[in-house]
């Protein structure tokens, strides 16, 4: 079985050009995570879809940032225009829901963006 | 606010001693859950241990063990006999329960990681 896929691993983009990431959940998995570590700080949670619908945006940072998750299938992050701040690891992670203790979230190997 | 503090940046050890990562965690929330995750120099969160709020009972999985303590809101984990694959960074992470009876995780709380090297 596949795990989480996340394109592309890496990402250098010039600020103020437009980035998008990608990330693929484990097949049949409902729920979708991004999150994302900023410079050695902690990992930081950024939003959740429930299928293709937001549950929790909370920790988006801002509205350069957007979230989509069309069929609920993949999901791409675009974040335009970028900014010196935004560089850091982004991770993706997906799990399934049920009436009892879930499954935990697998986790994708994260898309590092620079901008410089 | 949830908050998860891990007071270890760095750590170096030996082949074969044994190591205590730690993690102390901050909610108002009676029901939670408490995770640590490895990081191996590929990338990728590797998901070690899940523990809800109400199970303190310490895990044993092979060389890991994880000593849960409520009264003084930790959760640390400790590592036998370390390896030299062992070198990652480890996250402990915290989520409030979610779902019908808190049945349900939702968004985890990461500490900052602690960046364990063990030598040969």
């Amino acid at each position: 079985e596949a795990g989480v896929t996340q394109f592309p691993s890496h990402s250098v983009i010039e600020k103020g050009q437009t980035v998008t990431l990608r990330c693929d959940p484990i097949s049949g998995h409902d729920n979708l995570y991004w999150y994302r570590r900023v410079m050695g700080k902690e990992i930081k949670f950024l939003l959740h879809f429930v299928k293709e619908s937001k549950q929790d945006e909370s920790g988006m940072p801002n509205n350069r940032f957007l979230a989509e998750r069309t069929g609920g299938t993949y999901s791409t992050l675009k974040v335009q225009p970028a900014e010196l701040e935004d560089s850091g690891v982004y991770f993706c992670a997906s799990s399934q829901e049920g009436l009892l203790m879930n499954t935990e979230a697998f986790f994708g190997q994260g898309t590092r963006l620079t901008v410089v | 606010a949830q908050k998860v503090t891990q007071a270890q940046t760095e750590i170096s050890v030996v082949e074969k001693e044994d190591v205590t990562l730690d993690c102390v965690y901050e909610t108002r929330d009676t029901t939670y859950y408490l995770f640590w995750y490895k990081q191996p120099p590929s990338g990728e969160l590797v998901f070690l241990i899940r523990r809800n709020s109400f199970d303190e009972q310490n895990e044993i999985s092979g060389r890991y063990s994880w000593n849960f303590q409520k009264s003084t809101s930790s959760f640390n984990f400790t590592i036998t006999a370390s390896q030299v694959v062992d070198s990652a960074v480890y996250f402990c992470a915290l989520s409030e329960a979610i779902g019908a009876g808190g049945t349900s995780y939702g968004k985890l709380t990461f500490g900052q990681g602690t960046i364990l090297t063990v030598h040969p």
